[in-house]
């Protein structure tokens, strides 16, 4: 079956550099896409979704950028903090389908 | 906060047994969606519901069952448990149909 998938399961940043996470998706029928932060211990908490419509967005420190030609997602994290260590997930949806999503990369922030 | 109430935060019983899972939806939100994550899978959606009617059910087990109720809470129901069936148990809600989801805080299921 289609699934969401990320290239990288851990990602090691140094604290005031920028992230990098991303996301490969197959169902090319998926128009909305979200990604999730989650904390040790606690449910996924959102971060910034887009839809198909459009290939950017920015919120605060953070930027998803769609690529719909090759099926892919990220997510770009600024200036990453030590706060920011977290398992981080997209996930995809369309229509009448529920969000899947994807198994999540682990982002360590070394101070 | 989310807003989303999940009850119990852990849970620990043995195999053959039967729990409940309880989620509280934030004010308004008329969708609810269980999910379950273990250690080797992602979040995998498990069922939902829309204001009291199931509307898409996922790798849901014979062995689960859930409800909304009229209050729009919901109750994801375990039973005959196994030794797999220990994971987390999400509830999230929404207001509108597959939109941003928003989750509880879960609850840890350990079988013994």
């Amino acid at each position: 079956g289609e699934s969401v998938g990320l290239h990288l399961p851990t990602l090691s940043v140094q604290e005031g550099d920028n992230s990098i996470i991303n996301c490969a998706y197959s169902n090319s029928a998926s128009d909305y896409f979200i990604w999730y932060k989650q904390e040790s211990g606690k449910g996924p908490q959102f971060i910034i979704d887009i839809r198909s419509n459009m290939d950017k967005r920015q919120g605060q420190r953070v930027t998803v950028l769609l690529n719909k030609t090759v099926k892919h997602l990220s997510l770009q994290i600024a200036a990453t903090q030590p706060g920011d260590s977290a398992v981080y997930f997209c996930a995809e949806g369309s229509g009448n389908t529920p969000l899947v999503f994807g198994k999540g990369t682990r982002l360590s922030v070394i101070a | 906060d989310s807003g989303v109430t999940q009850t119990p935060k852990h849970l620990i019983t043995a195999t053959g047994q039967r729990v409940t899972l309880r989620c509280s939806p934030r004010s308004g939100d008329l969708s609810v969606y269980w999910y379950q994550q273990s250690l080797d899978q992602g979040l995998q959606f498990l069922i939902q519901y829309y204001n009291g009617e199931e509307r898409a059910k996922g790798n849901i087990l014979e062995r689960f069952s859930a409800q909304q109720f009229p209050d729009l809470h919901s109750e994801l129901n375990l039973s005959s448990l196994e030794l797999g069936d220990s994971a987390l148990y999400f509830c999230a809600s929404s207001s509108l149909y597959n939109e941003k989801l928003f989750f509880g805080s879960g609850t840890q299921l350990s079988v013994l």
